[in-house]
């Protein structure tokens, strides 16, 4: 299958600070890439559909000012959590479909985010 | 809009048993079923997915999931489950087959004993 790759795995920042997390789609190019959230014992939920070269479209209750994403190339989109707090700590996952036209999409690995 | 239920939240087995976990899903059309499993801490891999075709998909691991219009159901079946199999899994359903988001169900965690 196609390859989605995400970094940092995990990080540690301070409260009021800002993350960055890339995910690279490496072997297919990827016009839209969804974000993903995971809370402890949870599933997950869409956050937003990322768009190359266009705005992200956000789901309901999802604040656009705080999560900031950018798709500037085919094959990366990032998501930058600003002035992160504690209820910020989750785990974020990306995806993107690589035009098989079967609904599949590929996952990144994750990254485990804990704001202090 | 698509919706996925899970309704077991924990299950436990013994290893060597056989494993059913249940997904139904609600959606209109002809759905893009997936089963997904998650390690603690890592990210997701695919099991198996179904979007046409014959009604058993065998998957990855020894998994197998039956797709029944009647019952709107994606069980996952193991036939005889090992103590590596302990994870979370996850049913998922897309709404086609174009680049679309995947909805989740809750989720099921699998617990094996000796």
């Amino acid at each position: 299958g196609a390859v989605v790759s995400q970094h940092p795995s995990w990080v540690i920042c301070k409260s009021g600070t800002s993350v960055k997390i890339e995910c690279r789609s490496l072997d297919f190019q990827a016009t839209t890439m969804f974000w993903y959230r995971q809370f402890p014992k949870q599933s997950l939920m869409l956050m937003a559909t990322s768009n190359e070269g266009s705005k992200a479209t956000y789901e309901q209750g999802v604040e656009k000012d705080k999560f900031l994403i950018n798709h500037a190339s085919l094959t990366l989109s990032t998501l930058t959590v600003t002035s992160a707090h504690p209820e910020d700590s989750s785990f974020y996952i990306c995806s993107g479909g690589a035009g098989e036209n079967t609904g599949e999409l590929f996952f990144g690995e994750g990254s485990r985010l804990t704001v202090l | 809009a698509q919706s996925v239920t899970q309704p077991d939240i924990h299950i436990t087995v013994s290893e060597g048993a056989s494993l059913e976990l249940r997904c139904n899903y609600s959606y209109g059309a002809t759905p893009y079923l997936f089963w997904y499993v998650q390690s603690p801490g890592q990210g997701l891999q695919l099991l198996l997915k179904y979007f046409s075709g014959d009604t058993l998909v065998q998957g990855i691991k020894g998994f197998e999931a039956e797709f029944k219009r009647s019952q709107s159901s994606f069980n996952l079946r193991k036939p005889s489950v090992h103590w590596s199999d302990a994870a979370e899994y996850f049913c998922a359903v897309a709404a086609n087959s174009g680049n679309t988001p995947l909805v989740f169900g809750k989720g099921t965690r699998l617990s094996v004993i000796a």
